[in-house]
């Protein structure tokens, strides 16, 4: 099946520093690809979906100049947390979607603590 | 908006015991219905689909029937494994899974032997 991969897998960060994600599709191309925040003990909320080559569209409150999206190429999609702030922590999940296929892949996920 | 509820865990059962976890949702239209598994350091995987009134979805001896009535897509399954220990999370998106997914909480399940 199709592999999507996220880098790094965890990541500790001092206030006021950014923070960048990836999330690769190690053997297909992306042209669509998803982004989720994942507090303890509770539902995946979808941030954004990124389209490679455009802008992403960002889901009701969430912040687009706070959760900076990039999907240059059709295999990677990069999430910037910037000035990342302690309420920032959480688990981030990033999804891709096979063209021609209805069926979203999803990565390991990456934990971010902001101290 | 549309919103997916699923029973809280920990589940916590024997080997070979029955499952069941609820969910129950609340959608415009007629939404497609998703079961997604988490297995212990990996991404989600799509574990099986519904995509209209009455359809049953299964996969790896895991069963659930979209039940337009109930709003509900209870996920079953009648004998369980060690290796079926996972979170698992019911999911509804307008349309195919390509489309945006609404998640519910996620039901920890911990099969022992």
């Amino acid at each position: 099946g199709a592999v999507v991969s996220q880098h790094p897998s965890w990541v500790i960060c001092k206030s006021g520093t950014s923070v960048k994600i990836e999330c690769r599709s190690l053997d297909f191309q992306a042209t669509t690809m998803f982004w989720y925040r994942q507090f303890p003990k509770q539902s995946l909320m979808l941030m954004a979906t990124s389209n490679e080559g455009s802008k992403a569209t960002y889901e009701q409150g969430v912040e687009k100049d706070k959760f900076l999206i990039n999907h240059a190429s059709l295999t990677l999609s990069t999430l910037t947390v910037t000035s990342a702030h302690p309420e920032d922590s959480s688990f981030y999940i990033c999804s891709a979607r096979v063209p021609g296929f209805d069926e979203q892949f999803f990565g390991p996920g990456t934990r971010l603590t902001v101290l | 908006g549309d919103s997916v509820t699923q029973m809280e865990g920990p589940v916590t059962l024997s080997e070979e015991a029955f499952l069941t976890i609820n969910c129950t949702y609340t959608a415009t239209g007629y939404p497609s219905l998703f079961w997604y598994v988490q297995y212990p350091g990996e991404g989600l995987q799509l574990l099986l689909k519904a995509t209209k009134a009455d359809d049953k979805g299964s996969n790896k001896g895991f069963e659930a029937t979209y039940r337009k009535e109930t709003t509900s897509f209870h996920l079953e399954k009648g004998s369980v494994q060690v290796s079926d220990s996972a979170v698992y999370f019911c999911a509804l998106s307008q349309g195919a899974a390509g489309n945006k997914l609404t998640f519910g909480g996620g039901t920890r399940v911990l099969v022992k032997p």
